[in-house]
């Protein structure tokens, strides 16, 4: 069964500290999908990074960072010198190569940045 | 503009009421999605039109009916609705519904309450 696991429901952190949001992720397939997705308060899914499963490299974009391990299964995201912009819901999402036009969400971690 | 719009934002309509939620992309995609929102559960894929085709109708109750008239709109047509179904319906868009990769990009959404 493919599952996306999101153990963090909340996490609340000062400005400028950096924070990691984990990841876990379930599939039988070989090839699939990784992605991360944020939905500020104002509601639409902004999507943020899509990773390939062969593809096992950290990638840096800015303040922002990914780390993926396929032998652990996870996809974990570090936002660096975090900021009050940061304050979102963040969702990390699995599509498998069985069933393309589906991409399984997790349950999402609320992430508040206090200034 | 964002590329894709959702109209109207925010609905409250009675059990008897009918009504539609709209939503417009404008990235030349050809498939695009429907999905649910509700507290404190993972989104719900509800419908994937590909090339105005439904490929996909994941149970969902007949009081939610789809359209799907072109590749740049995609109605969702309400009637006798319950209060269960009060959540924040998101329209979502992607290159092809067939491909694994493909990332889906979000509308901000339509707040539903049924009263």
């Amino acid at each position: 069964a493919q599952k996306v696991t999101q153990a963090q429901t909340e996490i609340s952190v000062v400005e400028k500290e950096d924070v990691t949001l984990d990841c876990v992720y379930e599939t039988r397939d070989t090839t699939y999908y990784l992605f991360w997705y944020k939905q500020p308060p104002s509601g639409e899914l902004v999507f943020l990074i899509r990773r390939n499963s062969f593809d096992e490299q950290n990638e840096i974009s800015g303040r922002y960072s990914w780390n993926f391990q396929k032998s652990t299964s996870s996809f974990n995201f570090t936002i660096t010198a975090s900021q009050v912009v940061d304050s979102a819901v963040y969702f990390c999402a699995l599509s498998h190569y069985s069933s393309a036009s589906k991409i399984i969400f997790g349950s999402g971690t609320r992430l508040s940045i206090r200034p | 503009e964002t590329g894709v719009t959702q109209t109207p934002r925010h609905l409250v309509m009675g059990m008897t009421n009918k009504k539609s939620l709209k939503c417009e992309q404008h990235l030349g995609h050809n498939a695009m999605y429907w999905y649910k929102q509700s507290a404190k559960k993972p989104l719900e894929l509800m419908f994937v039109y590909s090339l105005e085709e439904r490929v996909e109708n994941n149970s969902v109750p007949s009081r939610f009916s789809p359209e799907c008239p072109n590749s740049s709109h995609l109605f969702l047509h309400l009637h006798t609705l319950q209060p269960e179904d009060s959540a924040l319906y998101l329209c979502a868009s992607s290159q092809s519904a067939g491909v694994s990769k493909n990332i889906q990009y979000f509308g901000a959404g339509t707040r539903l309450s049924v009263l």
